[in-house]
């Protein structure tokens, strides 16, 4: 079947705009994980959704920052007033289980974000 | 703050060679998974090993983990041109916790 999907694929935006990334997970997958990629750094853990709840929010770096999930299944990731900071790769997971069963994740492809 | 930690940050070999990876972390786990990124986009996940777990194989793939030591290696027998990647290593906490990834091994295996 269908792998985790993201889009876009990349986005370039100005410094202060806002921006929305998708996530749409493998179906029947009820955990889904949201990352950032800075260059040439490892995965920076923003926010975890099982179903539609967010138990773990620990990782928003700002109140810029927010998630949601709706039916179980599609995510976005919702960036205000951008700063080039936060020009990264926002990689999405899904899990057929949650955390505390240690479940395999599986990444989508990512979405690049640039802000000038 | 980072949990795992992978050594070498670097590593370039031949073709045919083995390729051993290390990660080192702080807290207790309840398991430990490696994953593979190629071109800085999404990874792959390739071996989870629990913390009751001393080695496993997969393929071409043996992982070792020590937790007295909090230390886990990854090896890569008969490595080849396609395997040149960054590599992950990712750590639980231990009960409730999200994943935290280390900042990888890159390898490099040259024809």
């Amino acid at each position: 079947g269908a792998g985790v999907s993201q889009s876009p694929s990349n986005k370039v935006t100005e410094k202060g705009k806002d921006v929305e990334l998708r996530c749409d997970p493998i179906s029947g997958h009820t955990a889904l994980y949201w990352y950032r990629q800075s260059l040439g750094q490892g995965l920076e853990f923003l926010i975890y959704f099982q179903g539609n709840s967010a138990p773990d929010k620990s990782g928003l770096p700002s109140d810029r920052f927010s998630a949601e999930r709706t039916g179980g299944s599609v995510s976005t990731l919702t960036i205000q007033r951008t700063q080039q900071e936060d020009s990264a790769v926002y990689l999405c997971a899904s899990s057929y289980r949650g955390l505390i069963q240690g479940n395999e994740q599986f990444f989508g492809p990512g979405t690049r974000l640039t802000v000038l | 703050s980072q949990q795992g930690e992978e050594d070498p940050q670097a590593l370039s070999i031949q073709e045919g060679e083995n390729a051993t990876m290390n990660c080192s972390y702080k807290t207790s786990i309840n398991n430990l998974q490696w994953y593979r990124q190629n071109s800085g986009r999404g990874l792959v996940h390739l071996i989870l090993i629990r913390s009751n777990e001393r080695e496993k194989h997969s393929g071409r793939l043996r992982v070792t983990l020590d937790t007295s030591k909090k230390s886990s290696s990854l090896l890569i027998t008969a490595s080849r041109a396609a395997d040149t990647a960054s590599y992950f290593c990712a750590t639980d906490g231990g009960g409730y916790s999200t994943l935290t990834f280390g900042k990888g091994t890159m390898l490099l295996v040259s024809p």
